[in-house]
């Protein structure tokens, strides 16, 4: 496998599941992020991870709960969802975090999980 | 804080004809990248640029920054179905960390 991998693709989930998502990067980078994308909106950073290291956290609901185990392994886990959580969530990864101007920050996406809560 | 404005939000265009997207800063911007997005799938990364000035080409592709570094535009030369999705442009709000902010993509559809 190259690049970055998402699992599952697709997920329905009622609102009192709990679910994870995960995400796989390939490329030995050392930051790792999670976005969402909700229809007609921009996508919204939810985390981010630098060496292991939680260094954003943007706002998020704690029904999301972020876990980076390693530099290669991202996770999010879901309980208690909301209807409106219903979106396209992408992890991506760089060489390195944040406005270095020097292309090591280039993010790198994953196919992305459709997540439909019921 | 800073806000990427594309434009047009979506264009409909016929085979074999050019066009052009742009992307617009509030602030400086430090790195520009533009990305594509086939629908429901993940972001591919096209170009990034960061001088100003700076004009970069893949395929039929040519992205440019302007010297203010404040505005972006992507031009495709000769379209075809494939290069159908939406394009995003994205850019970092500073040059010390910080989070890549995004636009809110451009529309495009190819009639072959």
């Amino acid at each position: 496998e190259t690049g970055v991998t998402q699992t599952p693709r697709h997920l329905v989930m009622g609102m009192t599941n709990k679910k994870s998502l995960k995400c796989e990067q390939h490329l030995g980078h050392n930051a790792m992020y999670w976005y969402k994308q909700s229809a007609k909106k921009p996508l919204e950073l939810m985390f981010v991870y630098s060496l292991e290291e939680r260094v954003e956290n943007n706002s998020v609901p704690s029904r999301f709960s972020p876990e980076c185990p390693n530099s290669s392994h991202l996770f999010l886990h879901l309980h208690t969802l909301q209807p409106e959580d219903s979106a396209l969530y992408l992890c991506a990864s760089s060489q390195d975090w944040g406005g270095t101007g020097l292309g090591t920050d280039t993010q790198y996406f994953g196919p992305g999980t459709r997540l439909t809560v019921l | 804080s800073q806000e990427l404005e594309q434009s047009p939000q979506s264009l409909i265009v016929q085979e074999g004809k050019n066009l052009t997207i742009n992307c617009t800063s509030s602030k400086t911007l430090y790195g520009l990248y533009w990305y594509k997005q086939k629908y429901g799938e993940g972001l591919i990364f096209l170009m990034m640029l960061q001088k100003g000035g700076e004009e970069k080409s893949h395929e039929k592709i040519t992205a440019k920054l302007d010297e203010k570094k404040q505005q972006s535009s992507l031009h495709i030369t000769a379209s075809q179905p494939s290069h159908a999705g939406i394009y995003l442009c994205g850019a970092y709000q500073s040059n010390q960390g910080g989070k890549l902010i995004f636009g809110q993509g451009t529309e495009l559809s190819v009639k072959p």
